[in-house]
């Protein structure tokens, strides 16, 4: 079936060590994005990517970075500088252009706290 | 000021009743969308559905229906006959811009229970 898996569905930081959570699409779509979910509010954007090799800030990218080498996948990192990680993070696609216009298609995201 | 107002934090019904869930934006653009998706226990969000903004015309889905009223600046959804399996937090959003480019602003979300 195709979709979008994001992988580990938990994790675990130490203080001051960076990890990378995974994001990887099976449909063929060209933007990617990164929302974080903190309790009890809506998802914000992180970064988001219209096409290969290419992407762009969100509202809250500081503390964060992306790759997009592949177009099936769109890692994000949260590095040390992120003070406050702990959060549920969520991974997105969408078709075509047309960018936030087109309905986008969710992973089933990944819980990120701090030990 | 947020773009994307969800006043109902949580909502309790009892199985069979109707419910509906409010959501309120704010935008200057003349072209832009909205959306509603739904986020179960499991974590994603499903997306339900999308509406732009020169399209008033009401939308039913089964047992789901759309309000969409530009001059309240409102679209509001209804779920009839309320099911246990409906029990989810749901998001309103909104994307700015005919290419929509900017981003995809969402509401806080209300949580709906519904009791068997």
């Amino acid at each position: 079936d195709g979709g979008i898996t994001q992988s580990p569905k938990y994790l675990f930081r130490k203080e001051g060590q960076n990890v990378t959570l995974s994001c990887e699409q099976n449909l063929n779509h060209d933007a990617m994005y990164w929302y974080r979910q903190d309790p009890g509010q809506g998802l914000r954007l992180i970064y988001y990517s219209q096409i290969v090799n290419d992407f762009q800030k969100g509202d809250i990218a500081e503390g964060y970075s992306v790759s997009r080498e592949k177009k099936e996948s769109f890692p994000l990192t949260v590095t040390s500088a992120q003070k406050n990680p702990t959060a549920f993070y969520l991974c997105a696609s969408s078709p075509g252009t047309g960018g936030f216009s087109k309905p986008q298609h969710f992973g089933d995201g990944t819980r990120l706290s701090i030990l | 000021a947020q773009k994307v107002t969800q006043a109902q934090t949580e909502i309790s019904v009892v199985e069979k009743e109707d419910v509906t869930l409010d959501c309120v934006y704010e935008t200057r653009d003349t072209t832009y969308y909205l959306f509603w998706y739904k986020q179960p226990p499991s974590g994603e969000l499903v997306f339900l559905i999308r509406r732009n903004s020169f399209d008033e015309q009401n939308e039913i889905s089964g047992r789901y229906s759309w309000n969409f009223q530009k001059s309240t600046s409102s679209f509001n959804f209804t779920i009839t006959a309320s099911q246990v399996v409906d029990s989810a937090v749901y998001f309103c959003a909104l994307s700015e811009g005919a290419t929509g480019a900017n981003n995809l602003f969402f509401g806080t979300g209300t949580r709906l229970t519904v009791i068997p």
